[in-house]
């Protein structure tokens, strides 16, 4: 099964700076990473698929990029709507699994 | 607009079956693949299996001796079934459709005790 490790585990920021998480792979999973966004009480939303494909409606703001084992979540100008939970999870190797989340909150 | 709406009890005994519907609207059972995931209290996420509109399925190996999935294609809806279960298995369970094996759109989640 692969393992993916996100860091860091919290990330304290302010609206408007920007935001880099990260999403390490236990084994390559060549690009096949998806990052979703959850809030409380809601389900996931995904945000980026195959690692830098934003999905429908996501704003400009959020990009994705790596490959192989290491990936990571930009997004560009915190809105104070984007405090919420982070997970990255791969689809190359069954079962899928996801990261433990990165919590991007309000400093 | 896909939505996917998950129906079943919020409550199961110990040993028993739990059993949950994932109604689809927006779309058709036959479009696409359709998946479960699970989130215990506090915890990550879980992927649970998937399945396609013929029957064919994929489990977890961590669950697959305990899970059945299926499709009514009359109802454009599919169920799980998770058998014998314990505390453990107390969780949020979402429905969600595949496209591309990607999670695209995802039910609300039902949160699903496992006590006596």
């Amino acid at each position: 099964e692969v393992v993916l490790t996100q860091s860091p585990a919290t990330l304290s920021l302010s609206p408007g700076e920007g935001a880099t998480l990260s999403c390490r792979a236990s084994q390559s999973i060549s690009g096949y990473l998806a990052w979703f966004q959850q809030k409380p009480g809601q389900a996931p939303r995904l945000l980026i698929y195959d690692a830098s494909n934003r999905a429908t409606g996501i704003p400009g703001r959020f990009s994705g990029s790596g490959s192989g084992a290491d990936f990571t979540l930009t997004i560009s100008s915190l809105e104070p709507e984007d405090f919420a939970l982070y997970y990255c999870q791969q689809r190359s190797n069954w079962p899928w699994t996801f990261g433990q989340g990165t919590k991007v909150e309000i400093k | 607009q896909v939505q996917l709406q998950v129906s079943g009890p919020g409550l199961v005994k110990p040993s028993e079956t739990l059993s949950l519907t994932c109604i689809v609207s927006g779309d058709s059972i036959s479009n696409s693949y359709w998946t479960w995931i699970r989130q215990p209290t506090g915890k990550g996420l879980e992927w649970i299996g998937y399945v396609y509109h013929t029957g064919n399925t994929n489990y977890n190996p961590s669950l697959k001796s305990r899970i059945t999935m299926s499709v009514d294609k009359s109802k454009n809806q599919f169920s799980l079934n998770l058998t014998s279960v314990t505390a453990a298995d107390t969780a949020v369970y979402y429905c969600g459709r595949l496209r591309g094996s990607i999670a695209d759109y995802w039910g609300q989640g039902t949160l699903v005790t496992v006590s006596s």
